[in-house]
């Protein structure tokens, strides 16, 4: 079954550092997604990202993170200079259908550590 | 912005019970989703209800779809050690964000 996959698993990292994110989504899908969930809070929406840009943002996407897509199959999540409340899982989610229907496939997360 | 929350926020449930966690939305929706998150895990899809007022099963599950369409909830029935985990409810009113509530952690007593 096709499935979402994220790397690493787990980073840990000193304040102010970049971190990158990385995704691969499901092969055949189009709209793409990052959320974050601090340790048993809410899953909390990032951005979205559909045909090499991003068509929606929360507030909590500001100018510290980036989203790209740079070889067609690999999508990233920069974090450019990370703050102890940067710390949560990242998960990536991928949808192929229609971007206002249609099932989210999660990947297993990314753990952030900001120390 | 859009809010959708959730209630209860933990249900401690006896296995064989029934139980039923409820989310509404400060905005009327388009359609709702919910997933089921296991501890550790990651999001896991369920259903999609789109129509007003519609009702779908899966085995023990029953998701409901307010008639307004700003609420929705599941019920489980005889509940079983596989139930444990995280029940969100998500909710997508405008354009793709899918807004997730704070979600029902589901303790089951043997």
């Amino acid at each position: 079954e096709p499935e979402v996959t994220q790397t690493p698993s787990h980073q840990v990292t000193q304040m102010g550092q970049e971190v990158i994110l990385r995704c691969v989504p499901i092969s055949n899908h189009l709209y793409f997604y990052w959320y974050r969930q601090i340790l048993g809070q809410k899953v909390e929406f990032l951005v979205s990202f559909y045909n090499n840009e991003i068509s929606e943002k929360s507030e909590i996407f500001d100018d510290q993170f980036s989203v790209e897509r740079p070889d067609g199959s690999n999508f990233t999540l920069k974090i450019r200079s990370t703050k102890l409340e940067d710390s949560a899982m990242y998960f990536c989610a991928s949808s192929g259908t229609s971007p206002t229907t249609g099932e989210l496939f999660f990947g297993e997360g990314s753990r952030l550590t900001v120390l | 912005g859009q809010q959708v929350m959730q209630i209860p926020q933990y249900q401690h449930v006896q296995e064989g019970e029934d139980f039923t966690t409820y989310c509404n939305s400060s905005t009327t929706l388009s359609n709702i989703q919910w997933y089921k998150q296991r501890p550790g895990g990651h999001p896991v899809f369920l259903i999609q209800l789109v129509k007003s007022g519609e009702v779908k099963k899966q085995k023990r599950l029953t998701f409901q779809f307010g008639e307004a369409k700003k609420n929705s909830s599941l019920h489980i029935t005889a509940t079983q050690t596989t139930d444990v985990g995280t029940y969100f409810c998500a909710g997508r009113a405008a354009g793709n964000k899918l807004t997730f509530g704070g979600g029902t952690r589901v303790l089951v007593k043997p």
